[in-house]
């Protein structure tokens, strides 16, 4: 079982839609990051949330921690074929260990 | 530039021949990590090391051993491959100052047969 849920698996959508990812758990994250992950290679960290209720924008992405600090969601505004890859949430729990969630993969097409 | 260098990128060997994929970082990390990934699981801690000398099991560490004699180096054994640990592996480091900040490699896909 997973200790983080993400949603959805997979999601496709047309250059220009906006999209949004979901990670849900039962157990409180001190911190919670979002990593992004092309073929061929390995995450690459794109935000840590720390507060309950945070959010962070990176351009066109916007990053939002639940106020429980169980959850957090991921939205693309105007998405860009450059978008295209493997999403990945991680909770910071007891001990700094991350645990992270299946991924979600994204592809915009063009 | 701060990397964390894995080696070999791809691998296929059989059942039982030992192996050692290795693993080092150039930014004089004290924390390290192995992770495997497999779809639909995410990734998964096999192995970690909080300094030289200084390991401990991950959430999946049966049929692998690790090894921290040097900060910079964090090998990863398996003493004996089996077909069910065909996967991608994944090494990540990162500093007591910032322990949240990983830095990945690239990865390396072991397949067994």
């Amino acid at each position: 079982t997973q200790l983080l849920e993400q949603s959805p698996q997979f999601l496709s959508i047309q250059e220009g839609e906006n999209l949004t990812v979901y990670c849900n758990s039962s157990s409180v994250f001190s911190s919670l990051q979002w990593y992004r992950q092309e073929p061929g290679e390995g995450p690459v960290l794109l935000v840590t949330v720390v507060t309950g209720g945070e959010v962070k924008k990176l351009k066109r992405l916007t990053f939002q921690f639940g106020d429980a600090r169980k959850d957090s969601s991921l939205h693309i505004t105007a998405a860009q074929t450059g978008d295209t890859g493997l999403y990945l949430c991680a909770g910071v729990g007891e001990g700094d260990k991350l645990s992270f969630g299946a991924g979600t993969t994204v592809t915009v097409r063009a | 530039e701060a990397q964390v260098t894995q080696n070999p990128r791809y691998l296929i060997t059989v059942t039982g021949k030992k192996l050692t994929v290795t693993c080092s970082q150039n930014m004089n990390h004290e924390y390290m990590s192995w992770y495997r990934q497999d779809p639909g699981l995410g990734l998964r801690q096999i192995y970690y090391s909080m300094n030289v000398e200084v390991t401990d099991k991950g959430d999946v560490p049966e049929g692998y051993k690790v090894s921290r004699k040097e900060k910079r180096n964090f090998p990863l054994i398996l003493e004996s491959p089996s077909p069910n640990q065909t996967s991608l592996y994944f090494c990540a480091s990162s500093s007591p100052r910032d322990r949240e900040c990983y830095t990945f490699g690239s990865g390396t896909r072991l397949t067994v047969v």
